[in-house]
């Protein structure tokens, strides 16, 4: 069982560069999520979705597009990277009924330099 | 505004014997979920274990258990007969079911636990 897999697992880029992060998951769930952590913090909500062709802004959306044309795959874009986007960047996923448990992928450690 | 406060930026504890981590929140609501994650040096995060409010029980999960204080707000996390597998970063969180789609939890700053052998 994969579970939530992301890619790459490390990249640096140079301001202004742009990327996109890749999550997949085979759990056949609902709702899907983008974190990110920055040292010594929790996690900060990017974006999450619903459903295929629902998307939706968290905590801190800026600087950030996703998009979710399938059940399974939710990629997070970054365009014109800023140093201030240098952090971890977690994907997750879960079933719909309430309460229940988000399942993480092994994180993307990105800097921006 | 909700938020949750972990006092203890490190502890550590010596292999089988038991500790205690703390977490206190603030909120005005009474329906709501608390949870401890783990985060090992690989970085993935993993559930603990799950307390909903209503239920006045303690939960548990093997050599976990919490101490749940409402009235105090209080939500700390026991591990019992400590192991060397044990040592991470452990994360307090919380959410309510209005966020219940979003999912956006509010998380302590987190505890790193050291185990020594």
């Amino acid at each position: 069982n994969a579970g939530v897999t992301q890619t790459p697992k490390f990249r640096i880029l140079k301001i202004g560069q742009s990327m996109t992060l890749q999550c997949t998951q085979d759990m056949n769930h609902n709702y899907m999520y983008w974190y990110r952590q920055d040292p010594g913090m929790g996690l900060k909500l990017i974006y999450y979705s619903v459903g295929a062709g629902i998307t939706d802004k968290g905590e801190v959306p800026n600087g950030y597009n996703v998009s979710r044309s399938t059940t399974e795959d939710f990629p997070l874009r970054l365009e014109l990277a800023a140093p201030s986007q240098t952090s971890v960047y977690f994907c997750a996923s879960r079933y719909r009924d309430r309460g229940e448990k988000l399942f993480f992928g092994s994180g993307t450690q990105l800097s921006v330099l | 505004a909700q938020t949750v406060t972990q006092s203890q930026p490190e502890m550590s504890v010596q292999e089988a014997e038991t500790v205690t981590l703390s977490c206190t929140y603030d909120t005005s609501e009474s329906d709501y979920y608390l949870f401890w994650y783990k985060q090992p040096p690989s970085r993935q995060m993993i559930l603990v274990i799950r307390q909903e409010a209503y239920k006045q029980q303690n939960a548990t999960e093997n050599r976990f258990s919490v101490n749940f204080q409402k009235a105090a707000k209080s939500f700390s996390l026991k591990i019992s007969d400590s192991q060397l597998g044990d040592a991470a970063m452990y994360f307090c969180a919380y959410r309510t079911p209005l966020m219940d789609s979003n999912y956006q939890l509010i998380w302590g700053a987190g505890t790193k636990l050291i185990i020594k052998p």
